[in-house]
């Protein structure tokens, strides 16, 4: 059975640092592209950045490029998310999710979601 | 960027009711790459169809989804107790991914 557990969430102020993870199991972690998608309280989603299977890819929404990184460790099946330069708009809760299994394209639908973790940026 | 638009923001139904629940997309989407999902308070999403019309693994047969191109419906045939959620339509046709805003089905 797939797994998807986030961690690393919590209240940080405005221009703060943040590094969420992802703890992945029940599938070769290391076959799928995997992504981040957030959700700003009372809000719809968005997603955030994927990354390629060897990390050789990665993707970002406009709105994240140069203050978010994201990373994978597929000997430990973890995905990261390195969240720099935090603003108020990046209060949400950051889901993890399998991604597609395709090397060659990261069009694809989320079929895994782990729990999210919340994210709270305010002085 | 891709557009994708639900309507209505809305529907009260009652339980045993039919729901049918629009997308529609800024532009065309190719191989029918749409998803529908569905989220309860305080839970991740779930997927219920992909490809516009495919349901995914243990989704009941009163969900069901169709469309093309622009206009893509999900249809719950017989609404059951469990069922009153958001739903929300997604395009994988075209980086960056995106999402309708969502169509929050309440008990009436």
């Amino acid at each position: 059975e797939v797994h998807l557990v986030e961690s690393g969430g919590g209240l940080v102020q405005p221009g703060g640092s943040l590094r969420l993870s992802c703890a992945a199991s029940g599938f070769l972690f290391s076959d799928y592209w995997m992504s981040w998608v957030r959700q700003a309280p009372g809000k719809g989603l968005e997603w955030v950045a994927n990354i390629k299977q060897d990390g050789s890819e990665i993707n970002y929404v406009d709105s994240v490029k140069g203050r978010f990184t994201i990373s994978r460790g597929n000997t430990n099946n973890l995905l990261y998310l390195q969240m720099n330069n935090l603003r108020a708009e990046d209060t949400a809760v950051y889901y993890c999710a399998r991604d597609s299994p395709r090397y060659y394209s990261s069009l694809e639908y989320f079929q895994y979601w782990g729990q999210g973790t919340l994210v709270t940026v305010s002085s | 960027e891709f557009v994708l638009t639900q309507s209505p923001g809305t529907l009260s139904l009652s339980p045993g009711q039919r729901a049918t629940l629009s997308c529609r997309a800024s532009q065309s989407v190719r191989s029918n790459s749409l998803a529908w999902y569905q989220q309860k308070p305080g839970q991740a999403p779930r997927l219920l169809v992909y490809g516009a019309s495919t349901r995914a693994t243990g989704i009941p047969d009163r969900f069901s989804g169709s469309g093309s191109g622009t206009d893509f419906t999900l249809t719950i045939s017989r609404l059951e107790p469990e069922d009153f959620a958001v739903y929300y339509c997604q395009q994988y046709d075209v980086s960056p991914r995106t999402f309708g805003q969502g169509t929050n089905v309440e008990i009436k």
